[in-house]
């Protein structure tokens, strides 16, 4: 069946490092977000993101549709990053949004 | 422009009993989707309406409803609770339906059922 899959599951980093967070879809896609859950359960949405890069502060995100997948990168990290990050993917074969199963990420002081 | 809400913001309910929850979409959005978010996992759809018609059902049971009223505003109910039914209900607007290339969504702060 289609799936989103989100790599790594568990990220642990310092604060001021960065990181990249991957998302593989096996089908291809009308339009793709990231999204961040905070500790509260609030999803914020980060970047809408068919295709190309975006840029927003310290955060961009590239999607790469012929190669299906996406990167959300985050450069130097705060505390307040921590959280899980989602990826959701809208199929072009029957416009459902697919859930990956998100990345924990953990920024210590 | 106020973002979506909904409410109530927490519930506690019993087995076998029925729960509303509502959801006020965006100024302008017309979409409103209904997702389920299991604690560790990510959302699973539930339903996704737009213009007051259903537009896309996900995979459960008929226990679980919605509507979507003129003014954009949706319910989603669920009838004889299960204690599976725990979870955080999550709404989202968005201005067009999907397939459209405009269906960026945006999320509420979801209603936290707690079944007993």
């Amino acid at each position: 069946g289609i799936q989103v899959e989100q790599s790594p599951p568990d990220l642990i980093l310092q604060e001021g490092a960065n990181s990249t967070l991957r998302c593989n879809f096996s089908d291809s896609v009308n339009n793709l977000q990231w999204f961040h859950q905070n500790p509260w359960g609030q999803l914020i949405n980060l970047f809408y993101i068919p295709s190309g890069t975006k840029q927003n502060g310290r955060l961009s995100a590239t999607t790469v549709a012929t190669e299906r997948y996406s990167l959300l990168y985050i450069s130097s990290s705060q505390t307040t990053d921590s959280g899980v990050y989602f990826c959701a993917a809208e199929m072009n074969s029957n416009y459902q949004l697919i859930w990956g199963a998100g990345t924990k990420l953990i920024i210590k002081p | 422009d106020a973002g979506v809400t909904q409410s109530p913001t927490h519930l506690i309910k019993t087995r076998g009993q029925q729960v509303t929850l509502r959801c006020s979409p965006i100024s302008g959005h017309k979409s409103v989707s209904w997702y389920q978010q299991v604690l560790g996992q990510g959302p699973q759809f539930i339903f996704q309406y737009y213009e007051k018609e259903e537009r896309g059902r996900g995979n459960f049971p008929d226990r679980f409803s919605a509507r979507q009223f003129p003014n954009y505003s949706s319910e989603l109910n669920v009838n004889a609770l299960l204690l599976g039914d725990s979870a955080l209900y999550l709404c989202a607007s968005s201005r067009r339906p999907p397939g459209t290339g405009d269906y960026e969504q945006y999320f509420g702060p979801g209603t936290r059922l707690t079944v007993t």
